[in-house]
C-alpha cells in the first residue's frame, strides 16, 4: 500500500506566481490535512477536507491561499502571488474514514518545500 | 503561547551516549504522539500513550506519559547515528487536528 505522495518534492517560484502543491492520500483515505513548517513556527495546521468539502480551514492565511480535494484525483493546495514569507515545508497528511482511540488517525507525506525567489 | 513544551530544543551528543527529551503542557490530554522527522522527509509515528503513567518501548526508545497525562518523555540508550532527527510530541484537539510542540532537535555524532 503506497504512502501518501506529494508532489513536487522541491518547488521554486519567482514572487508573485502561483505554486500549486498536490497530495494523493492513501489507498482508502477519504480526509486529507495540510500543514506548514516554517523554521520559527514549528509544524502548523492549515485545512482539513473531506472529498469535494472543506471541514475546518481555520489555520489557512486569509488571502491568495485556497485547497481543494475534488471528487477525482488529488488534493490540491494553492497559493497565489506567492512572496518569500510563504516560503516552508508543506505536509499533507491523510487518515481513514473510521476514528482509531477516538480519532482519525494521520499519516504524513514527504512534504513539497516550496522557495519563493 | 505554545501548548507543548518540548525541551531541549537542540541537543548534540556522541554515539552511544543515552538522553532525555520532554515534552510538558499545563493542559489535560486523552493521548499524546510522538514523531520523528528526517531531514527532507514528512513526521513518521513513533509512539501514541494513552493512560496516565503508561511506559512503552521500541527498541531503544522509551515513552512515558506522566500520571496527570499533561506530559511526557522520550528517552533513547545508546543513541546511534540514525537517530538523528527531529522529534515532535503531539496531540488531536476536538477539530481533528493535529497540534505540534517545537520540536527536539537530536544530531548524533559517531
Amino acid at each position: 500500500n503506497a504512502g501518501v505522495m506529494q508532489n513536487p518534492r522541491h518547488l521554486v517560484r519567482r514572487r508573485g506566481q502561483e505554486a500549486r502543491l498536490r497530495c494523493s492520500p492513501m489507498k482508502g483515505h477519504s480526509h486529507v490535512y495540510w500543514y506548514r513548517q516554517l523554521p520559527e513556527e514549528g509544524l502548523k495546521f492549515m485545512v482539513y477536507l473531506q472529498k469535494e468539502n472543506i471541514i475546518d480551514e481555520s489555520g489557512m492565511p486569509k488571502e491568495r491561499f485556497s485547497a481543494e480535494f475534488p471528487k477525482e484525483g488529488p488534493s490540491i493546495l494553492r497559493i497565489q502571488q506567492v512572496v518569500r514569507g510563504d516560503s516552508a515545508a508543506y505536509f499533507c497528511a491523510s487518515s481513514p474514514p473510521v476514528r482509531t482511540g477516538g480519532f482519525y488517525e494521520q499519516y504524513f507525506g514527504p512534504g513539497t518545500r516550496l522557495t519563493v525567489t | 503561547t505554545q501548548l507543548l513544551e518540548q525541551s531541549p530544543q537542540f541537543l548534540s551528543i556522541q554515539e552511544g551516549e543515552n538522553l532525555t527529551v520532554y515534552c510538558n503542557s499545563s493542559s489535560v490530554f486523552s493521548s499524546l504522539q510522538w514523531y520523528r522527522q528526517e531531514p527532507g522527509e514528512g513526521p513518521v509515528l513513533l509512539v501514541t500513550v494513552v493512560t496516565g503513567g503508561e511506559v512503552k518501548k521500541l527498541k531503544r526508545l522509551t515513552f512515558q506519559f506522566g500520571d496527570a497525562r499533561k506530559d511526557s518523555s522520550l528517552h533513547i540508550t545508546a543513541a546511534q547515528p540514525g537517530d538523528t532527527g527531529l522529534y515532535l510530541c503531539a496531540f488531536y484537539n476536538q477539530g481533528g487536528k493535529l497540534i505540534f510542540g517545537q520540536g527536539t532537535e537530536l544530531s548524533v555524532k559517531p
